[in-house]
């Protein structure tokens, strides 16, 4: 099993473009869900799913956007990257949800200038 | 709504000497508690977590944690450090209601002196 995989590892935007944040788990697990980490702010959860067909929105969704339609991929889309959007993304899955273990991906590093 | 708090951003401990990481949390029914541990550079790493039953789980690399509802904590533990321990740690509480998030503190970083 690859676990959960995220690509690209790095990234550099200008303002205003537009991409997407590749996530995929290869262990049938229902959840999965995007944070972000920042210095001094530990993980902010962006979106999460419960499962294909199913999202929700975290602490911090504003300028970015989910879907979810197959149990494998989960991807997040900038739609309009802004500077305050730099930051560390990670996916992560789990089998049940918030109160089973979390697989966490490798992380994305993005910068937007 | 639960939230988790970690109130030590930087805690620097001798090799060899023990080590305890404070987390606290809110919410309002038996939380499910979780320890990770990111390395430099890498993702997460789950330490150790807790459902119900016995309050001292123990968890890998040696270290534990004990629930103690009357305080709302959680606490991290480990009897001697090493340096391979310099991380940061992540205190997370879930939620067993259906559809609901889990939910990270800010995170402690540990630095080991020689």
């Amino acid at each position: 099993n690859a676990g959960v995989t995220q690509t690209p590892k790095f990234q550099v935007l200008k303002t205003g473009q537009s991409m997407t944040l590749q996530c995929a788990q290869d262990m049938n697990h229902e959840y999965m869900s995007w944070y972000r980490q920042d210095p001094g702010m530990g993980l902010r959860l962006i979106h999460y799913s419960v499962g294909a067909g199913i999202t929700d929105q975290g602490e911090v969704p504003n300028g970015y956007n989910v879907s979810r339609s197959t149990t494998e991929d989960f991807p997040l889309r900038l739609l309009s990257a802004a500077p305050s959007q730099t930051s560390v993304y990670f996916c992560a899955s789990s089998y049940r949800g918030s109160t089973d273990t979390q697989y966490f991906g490798p992380g994305t590093r993005l910068t937007v200038l | 709504a639960q939230s988790v708090t970690q109130p030590d951003i930087h805690i620097t401990v001798s090799e060899g000497a023990s080590l305890e990481l404070r987390c606290n949390y809110s919410y309002g029914a038996t939380p499910y508690l979780f320890w990770y541990v990111q390395s430099p550079g890498q993702g997460l790493q789950l330490l150790l977590k807790y459902f119900s039953g016995d309050t001292l789980v123990q968890g890998i690399k040696g270290f534990e944690a004990e629930f103690k509802r009357s305080q709302s904590s959680f606490n991290l533990r480990k009897p001697s450090v090493h340096w391979s321990d310099a991380a940061e740690y992540f205190c997370a509480v879930g939620d067993a209601q259906a559809g609901t998030a889990l939910i990270f503190g800010k995170g402690t970083t540990l630095s080991v002196s020689s």
